[in-house]
C-alpha cells in the first residue's frame, strides 16, 4: 500500500527565513510520481511540481526547490527567503505511474510566515 | 478560460436529504476525481473515473454515488447514508500520466 507522511503539522517562520517541509513516502511500485501542492486559504489546491521516480535530480524554481532522495524515500520542499504570501497548507502526494491513477496525500503541513 | 468549476461554493442541507455537487471541466481530460477534506486532514479519495461511463470506488465511497455520462462532467451525490457528510469536497481532473488539476471546492454543511 502507498503512504505519504508529513511529520510537520505546523511550522511558523519569520519572513525571509528559509524553511524546509519534509515528505516521506512508502510504495512497492518501482515507477511512481511524487507531487507537491499548495492550498492557500481560498481552499483550491495549486499544483507545484511533479517528479518521476526515475529522475532524482533536484529542481529549483525561483525561491522553491525540491530534494528527491530515493535512498531515504523522501521528497523535501524548501522555500528560500519566505514571504507572507507563502502562508498556506502544503501537501505532498504520491501516485502510480503510467495511468490516470488517484493521488495518495499526506496530511499536509501548515506554514505560517510572519511579517 | 480552461479549468475546473465546482458549484456551489457553499451548500447547506438538512440531515436526511440527498445533495448533488457539480464538477465540470473544459480541459479535455479523460480522468476525473472526487476527494473529501476534513479539518487538519489530507485529502481522501471518494470516487474516480478514468473514462466516460466508467468509475471506481475510492477509500471512502460509502454513502456517495457518482455518474460519468459526459467527459466534461462528474457529479457527486452525497446520500443520506453518509454518516458525516459535512466536509470540503474537491474535484480534480488529469490527462493520462500527468498531474491533477483541482477545482475551487464545495463546502457542504449538513445540520
Amino acid at each position: 500500500a502507498q503512504k505519504v507522511t508529513q511529520a510537520q503539522t505546523e511550522i511558523s517562520v519569520v519572513e525571509k527565513e528559509d524553511v524546509t517541509l519534509d515528505c516521506v513516502y512508502e510504495t512497492r511500485d518501482t515507477t511512481y510520481y511524487l507531487f507537491w501542492y499548495k492550498q492557500p486559504p481560498s481552499g483550491e489546491l495549486v499544483f507545484l511540481i511533479r517528479r518521476n521516480s526515475f529522475d532524482e535530480q533536484n529542481e529549483i524554481s525561483g525561491r522553491y526547490s525540491w530534494n528527491f532522495q530515493k535512498s531515504t524515500s523522501s521528497f523535501n520542499f524548501t522555500i528560500t527567503a519566505s514571504q507572507v504570501v507563502d502562508s498556506a497548507v502544503y501537501f505532498c502526494a504520491l501516485s502510480e505511474a503510467g495511468g490516470n491513477t488517484p493521488l495518495v496525500f499526506g496530511k499536509g503541513t501548515r506554514l505560517s510566515v510572519i511579517a | 478560460d480552461g479549468g475546473i468549476t465546482q458549484s456551489p461554493k457553499y451548500l447547506f442541507r438538512k440531515e436526511g436529504q440527498n445533495v448533488t455537487l457539480s464538477c465540470e471541466q473544459n480541459l479535455n481530460h479523460d480522468a476525473m476525481y472526487w476527494y473529501r477534506q476534513d479539518p487538519g486532514q489530507g485529502l481522501r479519495l471518494i470516487y474516480y473515473s478514468q473514462i466516460v461511463n466508467d468509475f471506481q470506488k475510492g477509500d471512502i465511497a460509502e454513502g456517495y454515488s457518482v455518474s460519468r455520462e459526459k467527459k466534461e462532467s462528474f457529479p457527486l451525490t452525497v446520500t443520506s447514508a453518509q454518516k458525516n457528510p459535512t466536509a470540503f469536497y474537491l474535484c480534480a481532473s488529469s490527462r493520462r500520466g500527468y498531474e491533477q488539476y483541482f477545482g475551487p471546492g464545495t463546502r457542504l454543511t449538513v445540520t
